[in-house]
């Protein structure tokens, strides 16, 4: 059985700074996805990473992947209030699993 | 385009009475999803199609049933609805196992 854990699970950093949220997953997958969700809003695609060493960047975001150590990280880049959000990552083959989220606040 | 479209928006049911969730998307998709969100989770895979006439089972399938006659409609039946199905229904639909899912608003289900 799949099972992916993000972390942290709740983050409140401040305007400006950097961090980076974690997805890690426990068996070999073929693709991994990020997803935004803003609170009672549906979900929203960030990146798309289909193989080992992929790296995406959007904006302040950036994601890559790393098949080997089973992890997936979102980098966050001098934040900003706009970017408060929940966010998921995805794996899996058919049956795809979600990660638990992350919920980011921005603190001005 | 819609996308990706759900109705209803908001239901409460009865316990034991049944209805059907809507779904249906214009993008050509092939792959169709129906997830289930309960408050401050990730997502759970209920059912998924990979085409019209085939489906399969996703994490928490049990309570549910789904068909898929056309590319365009993926309805999600609840036959005895229980508390426990009190959730967030998502829909989402991908052209590919390969491309990231489009998501409908969601249809928020409360059952009392």
């Amino acid at each position: 059985e799949l099972k992916v854990e993000q972390n942290p699970l709740f983050l409140s950093m401040q305007e400006g700074k950097n961090y980076t949220i974690y997805c890690n997953y426990s068996t070999t997958s073929d693709r991994l996805y990020w997803y935004r969700q803003d609170p009672g809003k549906s979900l929203e695609s960030l990146f798309v990473l289909l193989s080992n060493g992929a790296v995406k960047q959007e904006g302040r975001l950036m994601a890559s992947l790393d098949t080997k150590a089973r992890l997936s990280t979102l980098h966050i880049t001098a934040a900003v209030h706009d970017l408060s959000a929940t966010y998921f990552c995805n794996f899996g083959n058919e049956k795809l699993t979600f990660g638990t989220g992350t919920r980011l606040t921005i603190i001005p | 385009n819609a996308g990706v479209t759900q109705t209803p928006k908001f239901r409460i049911l009865k316990i034991g009475q049944s209805m059907t969730l809507q779904c249906a998307q214009d993008m050509n998709h092939n792959y169709m999803y129906w997830y289930r969100q309960d408050p401050g989770m990730g997502l759970k895979l209920i059912y998924y199609s990979v085409g019209a006439g085939i489906t399969d089972k996703g994490e928490v399938p049990n309570g549910y049933n789904v068909s898929r006659s056309t590319t365009e409609d993926f309805p999600l039946r609840l036959e005895l609805a229980a508390p426990s199905q009190t959730s967030v229904y998502f829909c989402a639909s991908s052209y590919s196992r390969y491309q990231p899912q489009h998501f409908g608003d969601g249809t928020r289900l409360s059952i009392l």
